[in-house]
């Protein structure tokens, strides 16, 4: 693939809902990083995946937030019970080795009313 | 744990000027240290990394970055600017073999044509 590709642009929905955030990294990055991106804010660590598995999960604000990994490709970020404070945009990235350059997506806005 | 700071939250210039953004970290140890750029509506892309040897890095677009191990900086310079450079800097980190990166709030830079 040519880049970093996550879905959807956009995604609008109500407090207490659930959403799926999508991220296909570069294939054969090893390295799969999730971020949150608020309004005047630096990137927010979330959670990083080698491979399938995920060692660091400590920025994970809430147990509302979860993510998976399969086949060492497509990672999935779910949010659930949405609360407003989660509005954000969040990013993800991907690498070939954890300790290089990372390739980032173009995000996905996520407003919650 | 490690930290980065960007002193300059908005930078404003004129085309033509020179252009130096503050980076300091803190972390005792070994670092690895990059600037990423984010152009209006773009992707968060690599300009730069230091991982060792010469202090002194080229990046793309005529920028280049010093790190100063004595004053844990990692300033980012470019002795023109253009109006094309107008957009969204952000310092990070990695230290002590994490995979982790450490992102600095990011400075937005608005070059006046």
């Amino acid at each position: 693939g040519a880049g970093v590709s996550q879905s959807p642009s956009n995604k609008v929905t109500e407090k207490g809902k659930d959403v799926e955030l999508r991220c296909d990294p570069i294939s054969g990055h090893t390295a799969l990083y999730w971020y949150r991106q608020s309004l005047g804010q630096g990137l927010e660590f979330l959670i990083y995946f080698q491979g399938n598995s995920a060692p660091d999960k400590s920025g994970l604000p809430s147990d509302r937030f979860s993510a998976e990994r399969t086949g060492g490709s497509v990672s999935t970020l779910t949010i659930q019970r949405t609360q407003q404070e989660d509005s954000a945009v969040y990013l993800c990235a991907s690498s070939f080795m954890g300790d290089n350059e990372q390739f980032f997506g173009p995000g996905t806005r996520l407003t919650v009313l | 744990a490690q930290s980065v700071s960007q002193h300059n939250h908005h930078v404003i210039l004129s085309e033509a000027a020179s252009l130096e953004l503050g980076c300091n970290y803190s972390y005792g140890g070994t670092v690895n240290l990059f600037w990423y750029v984010q152009y209006p509506g773009q992707h968060l892309q690599l300009l730069l990394k230091y991982f060792s040897g010469d202090p002194l890095v080229k990046g793309i677009k005529g920028f280049e970055a010093e790190f100063i191990k004595s004053k844990f900086s990692f300033n980012l310079r470019k002795p023109s600017v253009q109006w094309s450079d107008t957009a969204e800097y952000f310092c990070a980190l990695t230290a002590g073999g994490s995979y982790i990166p450490t992102f600095g709030r990011g400075t937005s830079l608005i070059v006046h044509p």
